[in-house]
């Protein structure tokens, strides 16, 4: 079964510093991997996603993340933080469905960025 | 290109009540999902259409349903109102309905149950 577990509910960073957002997924095919960030009384904005091929993935805004099968793990960086980067992240897999757009999400990490 | 809209923004019910909440996709998207938000559960599928046939459900009990018109506009309906279902209900649509599909959220709409 298709699971989704992001290590921290909430992560506090000083602006220019390096943020580290960590995933884990679980899936029993093999997997579609997406970041999504969501901004105070909005929706869902996709950063990034890996489907195959390159394991290092570049999103927007300057984040990025490497699939790493070995360790089950989509973790999402990026080297410099702005303040405007303040939101709560998800990291979601494709579902269970053979077919559909259907998404398993961790229950998201908070990211606060301090001046 | 206008983004998704969902409407209304807010709503408030009272325990027993229905409710209809609207999503018109972004033009040109055939697939509709809807997704339910809350703090303790955080975000979960409830299910997905595409060209006016549910394709997926979540799990979640039958009072939970939806539809989706010929021009890909998306309606869902609770029935029997609890209290527990009280959450943001998101909308989200893309061109096509494969896996890796980029999904495009509209702002949702903020359900409480009184």
């Amino acid at each position: 079964a298709q699971s989704v577990t992001q290590l921290g509910s909430h992560v506090s960073v000083s602006e220019g510093a390096l943020v580290l957002l960590r995933c884990n997924y679980s899936s029993s095919v093999p997997p579609y991997l997406f970041w999504y960030v969501q901004y105070p009384n909005q929706g869902l904005q996709l950063l990034l996603k890996y489907t195959t091929g390159a394991t290092l993935v570049k999103g927007i805004n300057g984040f990025e993340a490497e699939f790493k099968k070995s360790e089950t793990s989509f973790h999402l960086t990026k080297p410099s933080a702005h303040m405007s980067d303040a939101a709560e992240y998800f990291c979601a897999v494709s579902g269970p469905y053979q077919a559909g757009t259907a998404l398993i999400f961790g229950k998201g990490t908070t990211l606060s960025v301090s001046s | 290109k206008a983004g998704v809209t969902q409407t209304p923004r807010y709503l408030i019910k009272t325990r027993g009540q229905q409710v209809t909440l609207s999503c018109s996709p972004i033009s040109g998207h055939r697939s509709v999902s809807w997704y339910q938000q809350t703090p303790g559960q955080g975000l979960q599928f409830l299910f997905e259409y595409f060209s006016e046939t549910q394709r997926n459900k979540g799990n979640f009990p039958g009072r939970f349903s939806g539809r989706q018109f010929s021009n890909s506009r998306s309606e869902m309906n609770v029935s029997t109102l609890e209290l527990g279902d009280s959450a943001l209900y998101l909308c989200a649509s893309s061109p096509g309905q494969g896996p890796n599909e980029k999904l495009f959220f509209g702002s949702g709409t903020q359900l409480s149950v009184l």
